[in-house]
């Protein structure tokens, strides 16, 4: 599975789009971008997923650029509850084709 | 939703004893897996399971077992606990496609 590079930290104004960045370019044809979240203390979250189309779903938009060499994953207005680490994940979806979580963001939602 | 729940969520033990980490989802889910967190190591999967009795190694087998009798339950085995298995771990699951994962809310396990 390709690598992911993403800022270890970013702060974001409550209500405020907090855009995360990832840059994913050996990506290949058939590896989806995925989306989770970890607040502190609990599990990761599963947030969205995507191929090569912008995708949407009631937590976040998905961003992947044309030559799906980086992606934005984008929370439109960022509550304090969106305060966790928000890991950008490459992978082949097939069954039991592992989940690989690098060290992630860090967002930080500023009252 | 997919409910994967992990039994304990704070356990304490003693090096050497025998500790059971259990996982059930409730989702009919093919797979199952156990990963360890630690901090600036991310995610290290340990075990997983593609049916039930079946299981196969992941990235850092040593030091435990895995046992999976029935689907929608799979337990993470540590023979003889130390103090380096202290530690959060993860229970997940996923379905046939293929198509995502969904976790647990960890067991936070500390070996004294």
């Amino acid at each position: 599975d390709a690598k992911t590079t993403q800022p270890p930290s970013m702060d974001c104004a409550e209500g405020r789009a907090a855009n995360l960045p990832c840059n994913h370019s050996t990506i290949s044809g058939n590896e989806y971008v995925y989306w989770y979240r970890q607040i502190h203390s609990q599990g990761p979250q599963y947030i969205i997923h995507g191929l090569k189309n912008n995708e949407t779903n009631e937590m976040a938009s998905l961003i992947i650029t044309e030559d799906r060499k980086s992606s934005t994953l984008i929370l439109p207005h960022a509550t304090l509850r969106d305060t966790a680490v928000y890991y950008c994940i490459v992978r082949v979806v097939d069954t039991g084709n592992q989940f690989y979580f690098g060290t992630g963001t860090s967002l930080t939602v500023i009252p | 939703d997919v409910k994967v729940t992990q039994s304990s969520r704070y356990l304490v033990k003693r090096t050497g004893e025998k500790v059971f980490l259990e996982c059930v989802q409730d989702m009919d889910h093919e797979n199952m897996f156990w990963y360890r967190q630690d901090p600036g190591l991310g995610l290290r999967l340990i075990y997983f399971s593609y049916d039930v009795k079946m299981k196969e190694k992941g990235d850092i087998p040593e030091g435990y077992s895995v046992s999976r009798e029935k689907k929608e339950r799979f337990s993470l085995i540590l023979e003889s606990a130390s103090t380096n298995q202290t530690s959060m771990y993860l229970c997940a699951s996923e379905g046939e496609s293929g198509n995502t994962i969904y976790f647990g809310e960890g067991s936070w396990l500390t070996v004294v």
